[in-house]
This record gives C-alpha cells, structure tokens and sequence, in this order.
C-alpha cells in the first residue's frame, strides 16, 4: 500500500481559480512530518513547508495554504488565485519516527496546469 | 550560489559503462541524500549519509550502486554496469539533522539526468 496518496494525476484550471491538491498519508507512527514540494518544469524539487503529526493548525502563506487534518491523514494543498507560474508538479510527502526520520516518502504527484 | 549542485546535469552512456555523479551539499548540512525519479513518479530514496557516515540504503541500491562521502562534505554516487533501467533522474539532497531526530527540511539539487543507450 502506498504510504503517500496523491490520487489526482493532473489539474488544468484557468488563472485566478483556486485549485486543491489532495495528499492522503498512511504510517502507525505518532510523530511523523509532512511536506510539500514544487518541481517546476526545470526540473529542481522547491520545498514549501513542512508540519509536524502534533500541529494541526492550518497555515496560510501568501496565496498558498495547507490543510492539515490528522482524522482523516489528509495534508491537502490550496493555492489562491491561481497564476501561470504554478503549473508545476506539486509532491506531498511524509517522514517517519520508524525509518529515524531520514527519508522522504513521496507520493506520485500532482501536475497543475494554468493557463492564462 | 549556495544551494546544492549536482555534476554532470545530464549524461548519456552506452549500456554496461560505468558512471558517476558528484553532489555538493549546502555547506553547513550535514546530512545528504540521494534519490532516483523515474518519469511520472515521485523520487524515490536511495541513501543518506549523516557527516561521512552511509547511515542507510534503501532496496532500491543494487551492488551496482555505490555511494561515498568521504570528509563528509561532497558525495559521489556511482553506478557500475549501466543498465538500461538505470536511466532515470538522480537528484541530491541536503539538510540538517542528528541521528534520531526529526530532520530539518532537505534541499534538493537539479539533478543527474542518466540516459542509458
């Protein structure tokens, strides 16, 4: 079973929408870190933020924002008022207590299209 | 520029040669990693040496794939007896950390773009 879940293969929304990446988790850890990551179509992973399994409060940093609900191990990904530079392939991933926290696990991505 | 470079950006090799790659971390990190992606998948990981230690390897590392990271700065990650399923994106990564502890955030290179012909 895949530890990351990104079931969404592919997005295409037109500029100023708002747009949700879904990222489902699965670990028996308590401690645990989720990440995101944006590879642009040069290629190199940017991160965006990481959240600890024990802070479930909700960040927003600029137009973008996470949802971070530990009931449901969902770490899902809204970006506001979408632009053309966010097309990009966008990687939830999560680090566990069980591997010493020195690995990520990647799901498959999303790629997020938007035109003008 | 000081995040982490990789050498060669891409490099095309003839079934069976060897090869290797070099990855120079962010100079205070002292954690580095290195994964493969494959088109349409996300990386996957490959190794990780905390300082000069090879702390962990993955399945995924054949006895083809060896890794150092001698004075625990830059690492070189070569692969024997290219085959053509090697071909793939190889991409490092660096943060920092302590054995155990939750790592900070890593920060990934451009990547080694293989192609085996």
């Amino acid at each position: 079973a895949q530890k990351v879940t990104q079931a969404q293969t592919e997005i295409s929304v037109v500029e100023k929408e708002d747009v949700t990446l879904d990222c489902v988790y699965e670990t028996r850890d308590t401690t645990y870190y989720l990440f995101w990551y944006k590879q642009p179509p040069s290629g190199e992973l940017v991160f965006l933020i990481r959240r600890n399994s024990f802070d479930e409060q909700n960040e927003i940093s600029g137009r973008y924002s996470w949802n971070f609900q530990k009931s449901t191990s969902s770490f899902n990904f809204t970006i506001t008022a979408s632009q053309v530079v966010d097309s990009a392939v966008y990687f939830c991933a999560l680090s566990e207590a069980d591997s010493g926290y020195s690995t990520l696990t990647f799901g498959k991505g999303t790629m997020l299209l938007v035109s003008p | 520029d000081t995040g982490v470079s990789q050498d060669p950006r891409h490099k095309i090799t003839k079934r069976g040669q060897n090869v290797t790659f070099r990855c120079d971390p962010i100079s205070e990190h002292n954690r580095l990693y290195w994964y493969r992606q494959t088109l349409g998948q996300g990386p996957e990981f490959l190794t990780y040496f905390q300082n000069e230690a090879q702390l962990e390897k993955s399945r995924l590392l054949s006895d083809r794939f060896s890794a150092e990271r001698p004075k625990g700065s830059f690492s070189t990650l070569e692969i024997q007896r290219t085959e053509q399923g090697d071909s793939a994106m190889y991409l490092c990564a660096s943060s920092l950390g302590s054995p155990g502890a939750p790592s900070y955030e890593q920060y990934f290179g451009p990547g080694t773009r293989l192609t085996v012909t």
